[in-house]
């Protein structure tokens, strides 16, 4: 079976500072991995995804992501945060099931950034 | 613009009802999803669809049903055999295939309150 486990259910950060929001993964066949980003009362926005290649992904707002097989992890970071990063974060694995391709998805993470 | 819309927005409902909530594409994708969304639990999935006229159960698809008839639809009813479906209801698409390696796109959500 598959899952996803975010380790952190709330990180508090300062504006300017960095972060990391971690994700690991638990899977019996192979996986798409995906970061998504919501704000309040929202839908679910793509951030990222790593399909194959470069174990370090790069995507929209300055948030970057690196695959680690051994370590069955797909943690996310950004350099220096914003105000405007407050957001719920969710960590996903794409995976073929029974009648198509599922994603499942991580309990989230809120990041809260304080000016 | 092409992209998922839901309705309605906000519902609230007397137990013992059963509900129908509206998600229409227009991005020609294949793959529709339901997912419900409860504070701390992630996104857990109800029911997915690959094509018309087929539709397989997710993880929670207890005191749930759906119907795909057309491509652009994919209506979820929330059934008086619920037992808690007080929650944010997110629909997706994505292009699926049986070599979909795809991000979801999400509609803005469907908040559903049971009195």
């Amino acid at each position: 079976a598959q899952s996803v486990t975010q380790l952190d259910s709330q990180v508090p950060v300062f504006e300017e500072a960095p972060v990391e929001l971690r994700c690991n993964y638990s899977s019996s066949v192979s996986v798409y991995l995906f970061w998504y980003v919501q704000y309040p009362n929202q839908g679910l926005q793509l951030l990222l995804k790593y399909l194959s290649g470069s174990t370090l992904v790069k995507g929209i707002n300055g948030f970057e992501a690196e695959f680690n097989k051994s370590q069955t992890s797909f943690h996310l970071r950004k350099p220096s945060v914003h105000i405007s990063d407050t957001a719920e974060y969710f960590c996903a694995v794409r995976f073929a099931g029974t009648g198509g391709f599922k994603t499942i998805f991580g309990a989230g993470t809120r990041l809260f950034v304080k000016a | 613009d092409g992209g998922i819309t839901q309705s309605p927005k906000y519902l609230f409902r007397k137990e013992g009802q059963n509900v129908t909530l509206s998600c229409e594409q227009n991005l020609n994708h294949d793959a529709m999803y339901w997912y419900r969304q409860d504070p701390g639990q992630g996104l857990r999935l109800i029911y997915y669809s690959q094509i018309v006229n087929d539709f397989q159960k997710g993880d929670i698809a207890e005191g749930y049903s759906v119907s795909r008839e057309k491509k652009e639809s994919f209506p979820l009813t929330v059934t008086s055999a619920q037992k808690n479906p007080t929650a944010f209801y997110l629909c997706a698409s994505s292009t699926g295939t049986t070599t979909n390696t795809g991000e979801l796109f999400f509609g803005e959500g469907s908040r559903l309150t049971v009195l």
